[in-house]
């Protein structure tokens, strides 16, 4: 079974903190990315890694980094965390083009 | 206009009941359309997925994809309790890894 997981499943942090969401997958998938599902609005692409180092910018990229220093790992940074980025997050991973496996999600409210 | 659209729901149907859970698109280039399916507090899970037009069948799941009127259906037959929960689609052009969610619709079954 294909299984990624988040370093947190609830965060809370105060505006202008760091904030680092930690995925993890055991799958040996190349690509990696970083969603935020918002009520209405769906699940929206913020990064995308497709090998270790290598990233792409998503549909929501501002007030976002990564980071992928090993292919298992992906990290998500809030460089300044905004009341704005209150969401939830989520992680998945894929092997080329096929199915993105899903994290469990960090629920993050920033106060 | 979104790519995908998707009524929220609730969708309330009462245990044993067909439901018929709809999406629009608007890009013609989409080849393959995703059903994922989330429960509360949880990652998203790959349910079924089909390729260009057509039906497929999976146990008591049916997706169909009418490309000509950018419509996409996912039938449940017999519905349960535990089919309770948000139903995600999400197209995809070919050879691209990037998936276009729809918002999604919450799904209630009665027992």
């Amino acid at each position: 079974d294909v299984k990624v997981t988040q370093s947190s499943r609830y965060l809370v942090k105060r505006t202008g903190e760091k904030v680092f969401l930690e995925c993890v997958q055991d799958m040996d998938h190349e690509n990696m990315f970083w969603y935020r599902q918002d009520p209405g609005l769906g699940l929206r692409l913020i990064y995308f890694s497709y090998d270790v180092k290598m990233k792409e910018k998503g549909d929501i990229p501002e007030g976002y980094s990564v980071s992928r220093e090993k292919k298992e790992r992906f990290s998500l940074i809030l460089e300044s965390a905004s009341t704005n980025q209150t969401s939830m997050y989520l992680c998945a991973s894929s092997p080329g083009t096929d199915t993105q496996y899903f994290g469990p999600g960090t629920r993050l409210t920033v106060l | 206009q979104k790519e995908v659209e998707q009524d929220p729901g609730p969708l309330s149907v009462p245990e044993g009941a067909i439901v018929s859970l709809n999406c629009t698109y608007s890009n013609s280039a989409f080849q393959y359309f995703m059903w994922y399916r989330q429960y509360s507090r949880k990652g998203p899970e790959l349910l079924m997925y089909t390729y260009s037009s057509g039906n497929k069948e999976d146990g008591r799941f049916t997706a169909q994809v009418d490309k000509s009127s950018k419509y996409i259906s996912l039938f449940i037959r017999d519905s349960q309790p535990s089919d309770s929960a948000t139903y995600l689609c999400a197209p995809r052009m070919d050879s691209s890894y990037k998936l276009i969610f729809g918002s999604g619709t919450r799904l209630l079954v009665r027992p």
